[in-house]
């Protein structure tokens, strides 16, 4: 089984740009989280979708962050304009429905200079 | 909304000894309790879980204890070896809603061989 993958791997940008992460979560999992680690704090959540629906978005840190879930498979999270804060890992996992079990993909590194 | 604390922040230990790091959840509701390991560079692997009705679990060197009453868990891990250097995240979730995973702010294990 193929895990949960994340594109890119590490991502460099100027404040004010905008920055597309994309997830690809396990085949058959209708459960997607999205989380950020900054820096030398805890993994934080962000947001939840069922299938291609958001069931829970109160980890948005502001509207500069769009996620989507077109078709319930894969999910992108947009920064537009990003910010200097805004740099730190951002993971993806995905789970089946009804198991909490969450497998983790393996983030993407977002700097903003 | 559910915060968990763990500690310590940073733990050296000597080849063959144990190791304990323990977390604190603050919402009585929260019935799951994972714990992911992170090594440098790569996804956080789910290695034990725990759920609210049983106080102990154990999978060959890596055991969870769970108190309720004191809202506390911790992770043990026997005979360290220095592949079990990583970083460990406690978490803690509630049925209902997203189901989503609140995070301690880990801990940084070193193995000295």
């Amino acid at each position: 089984e193929a895990g949960v993958t994340q594109f890119p791997s590490h991502s460099v940008i100027e404040k004010g740009q905008t920055v597309t992460l994309r997830c690809d979560p396990i085949s058959g999992h209708d459960n997607l989280y999205w989380y950020r680690r900054v820096m030398g704090k805890e993994i934080k959540f962000l947001l939840h979708f069922v299938k291609e629906s958001k069931q829970d978005e109160s980890g948005m840190p502001n509207n500069r962050f769009l996620a989507e879930r077109t078709g319930g498979t894969y999910s992108t999270l947009k920064v537009q304009p990003a910010e200097l804060e805004d740099s730190g890992v951002y993971f993806c996992a995905s789970s089946r429905l009804g198991l909490e079990t969450q497998y983790f993909g393996p983030g993407t590194r977002l700097l903003v200079l | 909304g559910e915060n968990v604390e763990q500690h310590p922040s940073t733990l050296s230990v000597q080849e063959g000894d144990s190791a304990v790091i323990k977390c604190t959840y603050s919402d009585s509701a929260s019935n799951y309790f994972p714990w992911y390991k992170q090594e440098l560079g790569k996804r956080p692997q789910l290695i034990i879980d725990i759920r609210s009705n049983v106080g102990e679990k154990k999978d060959q060197r890596i055991a969870v204890t769970l108190n309720k009453t004191a809202k506390h868990f911790s992770l043990h891990i026997t005979e360290t070896q220095p592949e079990d250097s990583a970083v460990y995240f406690c978490a803690a979730s509630k049925p209902g809603g997203s189901e989503k995973l609140v995070f301690g702010k880990g801990t940084k294990l070193t193995v000295n061989p």
